[in-house]
Parts: C-alpha cells; sequence; structure tokens
C-alpha cells in the first residue's frame, strides 16, 4: 500500500530564516505530487505541482519554490521566510483518476 | 473565476440523525468531485468520490452530484459524534493547472455531532 511521509512535524523559524521541508512517497511510482498551504480560516491554497522528476509548475507567485529531485520526493523551500508564511504545509499524491488525491501528515509551520 | 463554496457552519446535529453537507461551484466543465474530512490538527482524508449525477452511496455516507445545478453535497446517516470534523468538497477544474487539471478546496463545513 501507499504512504506519504512529511517532515518535519513542526517547525518554529524566526522572519528571514531559510526553509526546507520534504515529502517522499512509498508503495507508487510515477505520482503526481502536490504542495498546498492551509492558513488559518482559509481553504487549502495549492502551491506547487509536479508531474515528474524536474517538472514543477506553480500555482501563486511567492517566496517560495519546489524541487523533485527524484520519483518519489518532493521538496518545499524557501531562502527568506515572511511572517505570512506560516501555516500548514500538506503535500500530496495522486495516480490515475484526475483529483483524486492523498494527503501526508503535514507540517504546521510558525514564523515568529 | 475559480470558486467552490461551503457553508462554513458549524452544523450541529443529534448522534443518530442525518448530517447534510452542501457545496456548490462555479465551472460547469468540472467532471469530478470529492469530499475530505479534516478533524483538527490532521490533515484531510479523502472519504468520497464522485463523477456522474445522481447519488453514490459508502456505508453511511451518500454522495449526491446535480451537474445541471452545479451542486454536490454529502449525506452522513446515523451521525456519531466520531464524525465531528471539517468536511471539505474538493472539485476538480479542467483547465486549472496541469493536463489533468487540478482541485480547487472549498473553506469547508465544520460539523459537530452531540451525544
Amino acid at each position: 500500500s501507499q504512504t506519504i511521509h512529511q517532515w518535519p512535524a513542526t517547525l518554529v523559524q524566526p522572519v528571514g530564516s531559510p526553509l526546507s521541508l520534504e515529502c517522499t512517497v512509498e508503495g507508487t511510482s510515477n505520482p503526481n505530487l502536490y504542495w498546498y498551504r492551509q492558513a488559518a480560516g482559509r481553504g487549502l491554497q495549492l502551491l506547487f505541482y509536479s508531474v515528474g522528476i524536474g517538472q514543477i509548475s506553480s500555482e501563486v507567485p511567492q517566496n517560495l519554490s519546489a524541487s523533485r529531485p527524484q520519483d518519489r520526493q518532493f521538496i518545499l523551500s524557501s531562502k527568506k521566510l515572511l511572517l505570512s508564511d506560516s501555516g500548514f504545509y500538506l503535500c500530496a499524491w495522486s495516480v490515475g483518476l484526475p483529483g483524486e488525491q492523498y494527503f501526508g501528515p503535514g507540517t504546521r509551520l510558525t514564523v515568529t | 473565476q475559480k470558486e467552490v463554496e461551503q457553508n462554513s457552519g458549524p452544523l450541529s446535529v443529534p448522534e443518530g440523525a442525518i448530517a447534510s453537507l452542501n457545496c456548490t461551484y462555479s465551472d460547469r466543465g468540472s467532471q469530478s468531485f470529492f469530499w475530505y474530512r479534516q478533524y483538527s490538527g490532521k490533515s484531510p482524508e479523502l472519504i468520497m468520490f464522485i463523477y456522474s449525477n445522481g447519488d453514490k452511496e459508502d456505508g453511511r455516507f451518500t454522495a449526491q452530484l446535480n451537474k445541471a445545478s452545479q451542486y454536490v453535497s454529502l449525506l452522513i446517516r446515523d451521525s456519531q459524534p466520531s464524525d465531528s470534523a471539517t468536511y471539505l468538497c474538493a472539485v476538480n477544474f479542467p483547465n486549472y493547472g496541469g493536463s489533468q487539471g487540478n482541485l480547487i478546496f472549498g473553506k469547508g463545513t465544520k460539523l459537530s455531532v452531540k451525544p
């Protein structure tokens, strides 16, 4: 069966510091991968998605970036965090049917 | 404008009752619809999906879709306190992002089931 991992689970970072969040998927090949952010009182916002190694599409312009160095690894990064980057970051995967996405446990980021 | 609208609630129902959660969407071209359950502090969990007009049943859950009205709903029969969570409606918008489209999520309806 498929499993998705995210780490760290929680993170407190000062404004201006760098960020690296990692997501890995097990038990499937060539998945579509997604990064979402869920801010307090707001819905899930799609940040990036990837259909293959090195293929990244961005939906929201911001100071975040994403990379996919391996088939089942997806990384979210920032060079300098802003207060507005605080939120619950979720990685998701899908194969086959459009939209049937499965989420990882998430990383709760607080920027202070 | 890509929109998925849900009543934020909270929706409060007594244990054993039917909970009805509703969702409307803006794109007539959307073909796939999903319901996720999210417990407080946890990530969303896919519980139902529906592609065709009509009803789809899975245990105590029934998803209903009316494409002409751009309306999708989730019914939870015999509601239990463990069903208390936020329910997110997600709609695949074909022209949003990649070749298969991407999901737009509603902000969710918070359901509280009282013992």
